[in-house]
């Protein structure tokens, strides 16, 4: 069935190191990609999004790239920040499934001074 | 706009009390979706409305819990009984026909001793 497998957490970065949280998908047919952010006690909400191979969907200093040969949708941050401390989720979105989207398990990011 | 609204922010109950939650989605959004939130299972989507209809509830843990949708702008989620491993932080979110990005309300922390 459809599926998403997002690297372990946590991760622990001093600020302005170099960030990558790994993502990939099952590859039923041609999903459009999401990162979500959750910060400490608030809800989920859209970082940023891809809906087709190639596109590269940026937000606050992250990207991610929607990589169809790798079934994958990495994201990068070049430095962050400790504000930038929460939990991040990959999401895609399968052709079928209305708004359906399939969260992965979440990858907390604590970063320290 | 005020985004998609819930409440109550947090319930406390004793065990086999009913519990209601209770969701106003964004305006002019087709899709409503109530998600669980647990550290051991994670985001777990119970069940999700178009147009008022629900569409898949296969995510519904038991009989227990019900969820309804009246009208276009209002949605609950009722436990019946309740018991102390139905506590989570439960989200209400909502999506617009034309895209799959879903927007999360606050959610609801609910305690069951």
């Amino acid at each position: 069935g459809d599926s998403v497998t997002q690297m372990e957490g946590p991760v622990t970065l001093s600020e302005e190191a170099f960030l990558t949280i790994n993502c990939t998908y099952t590859a039923t047919g041609y999903p459009s990609l999401f990162w979500y952010v959750q910060y400490p006690g608030e809800g989920l909400q859209l970082l940023l999004k891809a809906t087709k191979a190639d596109d590269k969907g940026s937000n606050k200093g992250f990207e991610a790239t929607y990589r169809k040969e790798t079934t994958s949708f990495h994201l990068e941050k070049g430095s962050v920040q400790v504000s930038d401390s929460a939990v991040y989720f990959c999401a895609p979105s399968y052709t079928g499934t209305a708004s359906k989207l399939t969260f992965g398990t979440g990858t907390r990011l604590q970063v320290t001074l | 706009d005020a985004g998609v609204i819930q409440s109550p922010r947090h319930e406390v109950t004793e065990m086999g009390q009913e519990v209601t939650l209770r969701c106003k989605p964004i305006s002019g959004h087709d899709y409503l979706f109530w998600y669980r939130q647990t550290m051991m299972r994670g985001l777990e989507l119970l069940i999700y409305f178009n147009n008022n209809v629900p569409i898949d509830d296969s995510g519904m843990p038991e009989d227990r819990f019900s969820a309804k949708m009246p009208n276009a702008s209002f949605s609950t989620l009722k436990i019946q009984p309740s018991e102390p491993r139905d506590s989570a932080v439960y989200f209400c979110a909502s999506s617009p026909r034309w895209s799959n990005e879903q927007f999360f309300g606050p959610g609801t922390r609910l305690t069951v001793l």
